[in-house]
């Protein structure tokens, strides 16, 4: 099925590290989302993005849609270990389906 | 707790079997999305409802059927199961078809 490039596929860092993560498409999304799953856990949703070049910020998350459209950014500052699981992206498209397709998603690990 | 409720939370069954999930959305969400997780992939969009009617349709089987009901809850129903069905089967629902969805814990299927 169709999916979104997010990268990196997976991150171990130290606990106190920033975080960076994208999710790019070849088309061009009206909305983009952010999520955090756990291991047998439901996408529970961190940011979601409107507007393009839209800044958006979650604590020490902050997201921003890509001014062209075709991606989008997170960022997790001074990272905890409870940060630790899988990020997904999803953009929902301007074909006029509605439907939202997830990033391949970014497995991050912190270490204490 | 996102308010979307799904039952059950896991289901063993066996191949040839057939199965209903369902979903209960957020109370003033229109909108339902079905999407499948296969053990450590991303998320694959099912189908999504919106007020009663399909709107969108992804990778779904043929053996795979859903519809939204008058109160608005879902069933997706998959016949004739494959051992490779087994995954991670989540709902999640929105006010409107372009606003922010929220996941439900998901169902567990598993097909011996």
């Amino acid at each position: 099925g169709q999916q979104l490039n997010q990268s990196p596929q997976s991150m171990f860092i130290q606990e106190g590290e920033d975080v960076s993560m994208n999710c790019t498409s070849s088309s061009i999304f009206n909305t983009w989302l952010w999520y955090k799953q756990d291991p047998g856990e439901g996408p529970v949703l961190l940011i979601a993005l409107y507007k393009a070049g839209e800044l958006t910020s979650n604590g020490r998350l902050t997201a921003q849609f890509g001014i062209t459209r075709k991606d989008s950014f997170l960022n997790i500052s001074a990272s905890i270990p409870s940060d630790v699981g899988i990020y997904f992206c999803a953009g929902q498209s301007t074909s006029g389906t509605y439907k939202y397709i997830f990033g391949t998603g970014t497995r991050l690990k912190v270490l204490a | 707790d996102s308010g979307v409720t799904q039952t059950p939370k896991h289901l063993i069954t066996a191949t040839g079997q057939r199965v209903t999930l369902r979903c209960s959305p957020r109370s003033g969400d229109l909108s339902v999305y079905w999407y499948q997780q296969s053990l450590d992939q991303g998320l694959q969009f099912l189908i999504q409802y919106y007020n009663g009617e399909e709107r969108a349709k992804g990778n779904i089987l043929e053996r795979f059927s859903a519809q939204q009901f008058p109160d608005l809850h879902s069933e997706l129903n998959l016949s004739s199961l494959e051992l490779g069905d087994s995954a991670l089967y989540f709902c999640a629902s929105s006010v409107n078809m372009n606003t922010e969805a929220f996941f439900g814990q998901g169902t567990r299927l598993t097909v011996v």
